[in-house]
């Protein structure tokens, strides 16, 4: 089945970009979704279909995806940005949903 | 807007079975697809089981398949999750989770605050 990988920790300065990637083979094929999570909290979504965002969700956050590696990217980044963040497909091969295995981004 | 609150989480024995459920409201449950999602303390996200809008549909995580049933009632807004056999690769907290279309294939736009599952002896 799809395997997502992410780097397991992501730090930046506040007001700095923070990009977090999520490989898999040919995952430019596929639609990638991106959650947060804050510690004890349930997950949000912040992008959906590679590069939308729901309604409420800053510009400051943005998403990407090409070849073997799809990108979130977040800048300006505030204290408040601080959590975990998953990358997500749908293996439509398997019928199964995939999870990266998370990133947790430490705003300096 | 967009409630789900899971139920039926606790403490449970290795090989015994365990019945979660998810109350919704806010939404019109029927039009939606619905997915079990849980998190091992510490761990990341593992998606579990999804149900189509009409139940038609089910799929499931490889390690649960033929222990694992999910299932919906419409008419009570109610998604539920039958665990049975229960091993310690189980414990973690239990997710109800909605999909943004009516397929399993979309994105979750809402999630609820969780169930905790314990196995152990």
């Amino acid at each position: 089945s799809f395997v997502l990988t992410q780097p397991p920790s992501v730090s930046v300065a506040p007001g700095q970009t923070a990009t977090i990637t999520c490989g898999g083979n040919n995952i430019g094929r596929e639609s990638v979704n991106w959650y947060r999570q804050e510690p004890g909290q349930a997950p949000v979504l912040v992008v959906y279909d590679d590069s939308d965002r729901p309604a409420g969700m800053p510009e400051r956050l943005s998403g990407s995806n090409s070849g073997n590696t799809a990108t979130l990217t977040i800048t300006g980044v505030e204290a408040g940005d601080e959590a975990d963040y998953y990358c997500q497909v749908w293996d439509s091969s398997s019928d199964l949903m995939v999870f990266g295995g998370g990133t947790k981004l430490t705003v300096l | 807007q967009v409630q789900l609150v899971e139920s039926g989480g606790g403490v449970v024995q290795p090989g015994k079975s365990l019945n979660l459920s998810c109350t919704a409201s806010g939404f019109t449950f029927k039009d939606y697809a619905l997915h079990w999602v849980r998190q091992a303390p510490g761990k990341g996200l593992e998606w579990v089981a999804v149900i189509s809008f009409d139940g038609r549909r089910k799929h499931y995580l490889d390690s649960v398949e033929g222990r694992f049933s999910i299932s919906r009632d419409n008419s009570k807004n109610t998604l539920f999750l039958q665990m049975n056999d229960l091993t310690s690769d189980d414990t973690a907290k239990y997710h109800c989770a909605k999909s943004s279309h009516e397929v399993p294939a979309a994105d979750i736009d809402s999630w609820g605050q969780g169930t905790l599952v314990t196995v152990s002896s």
